[in-house]
């Protein structure tokens, strides 16, 4: 079993939509849950970090973390076209420890 | 804050030549850096981990000969392909940690072709 499960799309919704986008993982060990958008050919850019079960809300994007079941969630509200990115869900166990990441959700929203 | 750069952003080089990319932490000293490599549609997969003085750890299945890393100062480190092939072709992209910064800010990667 992969340490890190996510779904590749890609995901194809309309300018509006509701995005949901989810992992799950298998390391009890993983303490840290990021989510990051990555434009082609960009370096990933940090877009939510958390570190307990719950949600943690910024602007349009929502995390949400389910340690019991080990799944992570991320939801965009009110889709952009300037959202069209990949989506990657990454792990770490430490602070200052390495990320595993997920494989990328292709997202496009189309106005 | 914690910022990271890379250099170059693109190259293109023959197969045989070596290629040598930066990665700096511009405002704040990074005692250790991590490598990491994305093929097309795929994750970033950690190649090696290196802290500033000492030699680079290396992740199963990367050879470290053919990918030297340098960590020489607390703002710079290298990452240099030797004997470059085809298949090196990829994405290779940086992070940065120390002095409570946590490694979460990437470079905006290099993207290496081989031709």
């Amino acid at each position: 079993q992969k340490e890190v499960e996510q779904d590749p799309g890609p995901l194809s919704v309309p300018e509006g939509a509701i995005v949901s986008l989810n992992c799950t993982y298998s390391n009890s060990a993983f303490q840290y849950f990021m989510w990051y958008r990555q434009y082609s050919r960009k370096g990933p850019e940090l877009l939510m970090y958390t570190y307990s079960s719950g949600n943690k809300e910024d602007g349009r994007f929502t995390a949400q973390v389910d340690k019991s079941s080990k799944y992570i969630s991320l939801f965009i509200r009110d889709s952009q076209p300037s959202d069209s990115a990949t989506y990657l869900c990454a792990f770490r166990g430490s602070t200052l420890g390495r990320l595993y990441f997920g494989r990328g959700t292709q997202l496009t929203v189309w106005p | 804050g914690a910022v990271v750069s890379q250099h170059p952003s693109w190259v293109i080089c023959k197969s045989g030549t070596s290629v040598k990319i930066e990665c700096r932490s511009l405002d704040f000293q990074a005692t250790t850096m991590f490598w990491y490599r994305q093929f097309p549609k795929q994750s970033l997969m950690l190649m090696a981990t290196s802290n500033e003085g000492s030699k680079a750890t290396y992740e199963q299945g990367v050879e470290k000969d053919k990918f030297l890393i340098n960590h020489a100062s607390l703002t710079l480190s290298t990452l240099t392909v030797t004997s470059a092939h085809p298949e090196d072709s990829s994405f290779y992209i940086c992070s940065a940690a120390g002095q409570g910064v946590s490694p979460l800010h990437f470079g905006n990667g290099t993207r290496l072709t081989v031709t």
